[in-house]
């Protein structure tokens, strides 16, 4: 079975653009989970989507959003980009939302670096 | 505020011996906690987890021992491989209702 791809693996944007990243979750997953990786903060849950909606929601401004489609993949967008979203950006896919137990599968991460 | 800690940045431990990874964390609501291994340009890769109505759970190499009276929990690798160099990170979940919440991870360094 294929993991959980991410796109593009590397990024560079100037402060002020617009980003958007993709997801392919683990197939037959419905859930879709971002996180954001710094070295400051470490990794910090951004949202979920599980059926096209969005379930869960971090602590992140409202320049950050996502969607996910009927096919369970995923996007995420960073408008107004600025230099501290400077990190890597991690997908995980897991079978089901809301249940603890159900492993939560990570792609290799997209870098993206604001100058 | 931080929920989930790990204080040691980085341990280095000698090959063969064990490697023990400490976690504390401050939400009395987590109730699943798991342990994820980061290699440099991978994702984390889930390694072990603990539902809090236990205080250990071993899967081969890899223990994780949980102290819910002390918010403290700690992964056990016995033995030490040079494999296991890596970034570990201690997460915790409140149920899955929401994201994990990540501790900033300790660098694992098995010297030969």
């Amino acid at each position: 079975k294929a993991g959980v791809t991410q796109t593009p693996r590397y990024l560079i944007k100037t402060r002020g653009q617009q980003v958007t990243l993709s997801c392919s979750p683990i197939s037959g997953h419905r859930s879709v989970s971002w996180y954001q990786q710094t070295p400051g903060q470490g990794l910090q849950f951004l949202f979920e989507y599980f059926s096209e909606t969005q379930r869960n929601k971090g602590n992140f401004p409202g320049r950050f959003s996502g969607r996910q489609f009927s096919n369970s993949r995923s996007e995420m967008n960073v408008s107004t980009l600025e230099l501290g979203d400077s990190a890597l950006y991690l997908c995980a896919s897991s079978l089901w939302s809301g249940v603890a137990t159900d492993t939560q599968y990570f792609g290799p991460g997209t870098r993206l670096t604001v100058l | 505020d931080q929920q989930v800690k790990q204080n040691s940045p980085s341990l280095s431990v000698q090959e063969g011996r064990i490697s023990i990874l400490n976690c504390d964390y401050t939400n009395s609501m987590f109730d699943y906690f798991l342990w994820y291994k980061k290699y440099p340009a991978e994702g984390p890769t889930f390694l072990i987890s603990i539902s809090s109505i236990k205080d250990k759970n071993e899967d081969g190499r890899f223990t994780v021992f949980l102290n819910k009276s002390a918010k403290h929990l700690s992964l056990h690798i016995v033995p030490s491989q040079p494999g296991d160099s890596a970034v570990y990170f201690c997460a915790a979940s409140r149920g899955g209702a929401d994201g994990l919440t990540f501790g900033k991870g300790t660098h694992l360094i098995i010297q030969p």
